[in-house]
């Protein structure tokens, strides 16, 4: 069975310096995986994601993530955190295709001026 | 494009009421799902459909029911909701091409907030 664990369910940054959402995955097979972002009582947004082609994924808005497979790891970087970024972050892993999405339980990135 | 839409926005019902949240997509998209949120537990896949005449579980699917009966539309009732099924209620939809490792995006809906008194 396929899991999600987002080691952090608050993180505050200062605007202008780097942000770090951890994640780690669980799956038999080779998988798909996303990062979606929700601002506040908004909809769900892809920010990027990962289907076995480069292991370095760019997204939208400044916001990367690496696929380790030996770490079992997903984390999502950006070099200098924004106001605006300031939302909750879901990392997700898909066993088929994906679809039949499981998230983690999220994460808060707060960004202080 | 509209994309997917969902109906209503809000939602209070009472302990035992019946209702469908409606969800619409005009994307010629095959896949269809729901998902409700909860807080601290990311989202949790309800019921999906691969097209037209075929649904099946998900991770929580006790005290939903889905029908597919057109590729646009995908309905989620609840035929006598409890308190605990308050949540924010999410509706998907992608081109359902993907197999493992594949591509398919997912697009969400706005969400339907629903109350259970």
């Amino acid at each position: 069975a396929q899991s999600v664990t987002q080691l952090d369910s608050h993180v505050s940054v200062s605007e202008g310096t780097p942000v770090l959402l951890r994640c780690n995955y669980s799956s038999s097979y080779s998988p798909s995986l996303f990062w979606y972002v929700q601002h506040p009582n908004k909809g769900l947004q892809l920010l990027l994601k990962y289907t076995s082609a480069a292991t370095l994924v760019k997204g939208i808005n400044g916001f990367e993530a690496e696929f380790k497979k030996s770490e079992t790891s997903f984390h999502l970087t950006k070099p200098s955190a924004h106001m605006s970024d300031a939302a909750e972050y879901f990392c997700v892993v898909s066993e088929w295709g994906g679809n039949k999405l499981v998230f983690g339980a999220g994460t808060i990135l707060r960004v202080k001026s | 494009n509209a994309g997917v839409t969902q109906t209503p926005k809000f939602q209070v019902l009472k302990t035992g009421q019946s209702m469908t949240l409606q969800c619409a997509q005009d994307m010629n998209h095959e896949y269809m799902s729901w998902y409700r949120q909860d807080p601290g537990m990311g989202l949790r896949l309800i019921h999906y459909s691969v097209g037209a005449g075929i649904t099946d579980q998900g991770e929580v699917p006790n005290g939903y029911n889905v029908s597919r009966s057109t590729t646009e539309d995908f309905p989620l009732r609840l035929l006598s909701a409890a308190p605990s099924q308050t949540s924010v209620y999410f509706c998907a939809s992608s081109y359902g091409s993907g197999g493992a490792g594949g591509t398919d995006t997912q697009y969400f809906g706005p969400g339907t907030r629903l109350t259970v008194l």
